[in-house]
């Protein structure tokens, strides 16, 4: 069966320091990822989505950036965060050529 | 652009009573996602509904999808406390054979015993 893995699972960062989150999928080949970010209270807002390795597509401008580098991990990032990047992000991957998205448990970013 | 909005945003109901929440969407879309979010939690996946007039039902829970109208219910029968949590509808998009969600405002439902 397939599993997603975040970590880390919470994560307090001063602003204008770096970011990095990873996601890991086991258990399929070649999945769509997706990363997602949720406001306090909010709904889903897209960020970026992987059809394959090294290919991202970003949905918002923003200070993040998305990166594939093997087939089953996706990486979020950022070189100076902001107090707008505070949220819930939430990755998640489905099958290729089907929607129905599976998520992963999610890190908890606070920015001070 | 696709606007997926939910009605209502807030809902406190009793137990034992039914209820209704509505999801529509602007743009033509033939696959509709139900999911719920506890507090603190990630998204659990509910309902698939892949056509028009796709009904899905489990235990209190029933879905249903009229794209002609461009909406989808959630009806939510004789409440019990345990459903009590955020619900999303997620409308699909399809770009270059990938389909995309647009996700709905949620829903926060709390059961009062």
């Amino acid at each position: 069966s397939q599993t997603i893995h975040q970590w880390p699972a919470t994560l307090v960062q001063p602003v204008g320091s770096p970011l990095s989150l990873e996601c890991t999928v086991e258990g399929t080949s070649n999945p769509n990822l997706y990363w997602y970010r949720q406001a306090a209270g909010r709904g889903l807002q897209l960020l970026f989505y992987s059809v394959g390795i090294g290919q991202i597509s970003s949905e918002v401008p923003q200070n993040l950036s998305a990166s594939r580098p093997q087939d089953r991990q996706f990486i979020l990032s950022s070189k100076k965060l902001l107090l707008s990047d505070s949220g819930f992000y939430l990755c998640a991957w489905s099958l290729r050529g089907t929607g129905e998205q599976y998520f992963g448990p999610g890190t908890r970013l606070t920015v001070t | 652009e696709l606007k997926v909005e939910q009605n209502p945003l807030f809902l406190s109901m009793q137990e034992g009573k039914n209820y209704t929440i509505y999801c529509n969407y602007s743009t033509t879309s033939d696959r509709l996602y139900w999911y719920r979010q506890d507090p603190g939690k990630s998204l659990e996946s509910l309902f698939v509904l892949l056509s028009n007039g796709a009904v899905k039902q489990e235990g209190r829970l029933m879905a249903s999808l009229d794209t002609k109208a461009r909406l989808s219910t959630l009806h939510i029968t004789a409440a019990v406390h345990d459903l009590s949590a955020t619900y999303f509808c997620a409308v699909a998009r399809t770009n270059f054979g990938n389909e995309k969600l647009t996700f709905g405002t949620g829903t926060r439902l709390t059961i009062i015993p």
